[in-house]
């Protein structure tokens, strides 16, 4: 079965990068249509993507957010980073990495989540 | 700044019937991008409901059901039962930000 599990720092400082690491299994992320996205949900409960890489290596970014994220995969370990610079205490979230299947592009969602991962920013 | 407007909480008694409604725009919804739902449990992730408007993955109870037209779509969920209370969250793709979006979530109340 698929899984996805994050892992990275708890504790950033406003100004630092933050580096987020998606291990997953059950699946390859060289099969063709597969993706890997990320998604972060405040401490109010909203929802935002932030960026996904498909299989072919095409990169998507939330455009209010792209000049400050980078995400890559390592398709042999099966992990999937995400780096987001200049950290502000609003960028206070979990950070949750998301299988995306394959589909036609009208109904692109996500179909397995990780558990997610509390991220607080303060000095 | 979701793109999507939910309506902030709805109830409804054991048994009963509830909808929650998501309201997006052209270039989203109405574009022929298709709605998905998602059930976040307390402390828990989101897990995926509904997928392309009206589908439901396996092991998701037939009590839940979406529909979607024009520039809206609803979840349904029928015979409410205790375990139902949760957040609710649609999502889609947007076309004018190139990207996904998502609901402003709606919690759903078991009274």
């Amino acid at each position: 079965q698929i899984t996805l599990k994050e892992s990275g720092p708890t504790l950033v400082k406003p100004t630092q990068t933050l580096t987020l690491t998606c291990t997953f299994s059950g699946f390859s992320l060289s099969t063709s249509g597969v993706g890997v996205g990320w998604i972060r949900q405040t401490p109010g409960k909203a929802l935002e993507w932030l960026a996904l890489i498909y299989w072919d290596d095409d990169k998507r970014y939330s455009p209010s957010l792209k000049s400050r994220l980078t995400i890559a995969k390592d398709t042999s370990k099966n992990q999937v980073v995400l780096t987001m610079t200049n950290m502000d205490p609003v960028d206070t979230a979990t950070y949750y990495c998301a299988h995306r299947p394959y589909s036609d592009f009208t109904a692109w969602h996500f179909d397995y989540w990780g558990q997610g991962t509390l991220v607080t920013v303060s000095s | 700044q979701s793109v999507l407007t939910q309506p902030p909480s709805v109830s409804g008694a054991p048994g009963q019937r509830v909808s929650i409604s998501c309201t997006g725009s052209s270039s989203n919804i109405g574009a022929g991008y298709a709605v998905h739902w998602y059930q976040q449990l307390p402390g828990t992730a989101p897990k995926l409901l509904i997928y392309r408007n009206n589908n439901r993955p396996s092991g998701v109870p037939d009590r839940f059901s979406g529909s979607q037209s024009g520039t809206s779509a609803s979840l349904a969920i029928t015979g409410l039962q205790a375990e139902d209370e949760a957040d609710y969250f649609c999502q889609s793709y947007d076309s004018s930000l190139s990207g996904y979006v998502f609901g402003t979530g709606t919690k759903v109340t078991v009274l």
